[in-house]
């Protein structure tokens, strides 16, 4: 089956710079991801998504690059600000569900 | 607010007790999912239904737990004899369906907590 992970559960970048969280997928034929934020408190909310016949993908301050070689995609969220803190997922569709990741805490400090 | 609601937002059980979780789904959905989600972890599908029916259950615990989506009202999750193990929050997400089940919006969760 479908299976999800990240590489680091918790990073800490200061308020400006990049960050880049990374998640891993086992299915070579998972053809559609998704990145969702989580806020304390509060459900999942959808950032971006990327198809499997695209490399990368932007959106407003966030892009998401996808290496089908490796089985691993990224999300870049550039000039990190206050209001990125939170717990970010990875997650794939799996026969009408949502497969996440554990997801990576997003700590901005000033 | 049209978003998908859930309700109540917190809920404090004591072991043995029963739980019931509610969800609206977004106006114009009729698909409805349950998920959930234990501390510093990612969220685990549980049932996946459409009105009068469900399509898939095989998230969900085989005894304690069911689920419910009437053709009126809200879907239902609901919790027998809840253990502390229970304790989690729970995410109700809706979608149109109709191959679309992957863009899946999700409520704000109903934090458990069986003391």
């Amino acid at each position: 089956g479908e299976s999800v992970g990240l590489h680091l559960p918790t990073l800490s970048v200061q308020e400006g710079d990049n960050s880049i969280i990374n998640c891993a997928y086992s299915n070579s034929a998972s053809d559609y991801f998704i990145w969702y934020k989580q806020e304390s408190g509060k459900g999942p909310q959808f950032i971006i998504d990327i198809r499997s016949n695209m490399d990368k993908r932007q959106g407003q301050r966030v892009t998401v690059l996808l290496n089908k070689t490796v089985k691993h995609l990224s999300l870049q969220i550039a000039a990190t600000q206050p209001g990125d803190s939170a717990v970010y997922f990875c997650a794939v569709p799996g026969a009408d569900k949502l497969i996440f990741g554990t997801g990576t805490r997003l700590q901005v400090f000033p | 607010n049209a978003g998908v609601m859930q309700n109540p937002r917190h809920l404090v059980r004591r072991r043995g007790q029963e739980a019931r979780l509610r969800c609206s789904p977004m106006k114009g959905h009729s698909h409805v999912y349950w998920y959930r989600q234990l501390p510093e972890e990612g969220l685990k599908f549980m049932v996946y239904l459409q009105k009068e029916n469900i399509i898939d259950e095989s998230g969900m615990p085989k005894e304690r737990f069911s689920a419910e989506f009437p053709k009126e009202g809200p879907s239902i999750l609901r919790i027998q004899q809840v253990v502390r193990g229970d304790s989690a929050a729970y995410f109700c997400a809706s979608s149109l369906g109709q191959g679309r089940s992957y863009e899946q919006y999700f409520g704000p969760g109903t934090r458990l907590t069986v003391t």
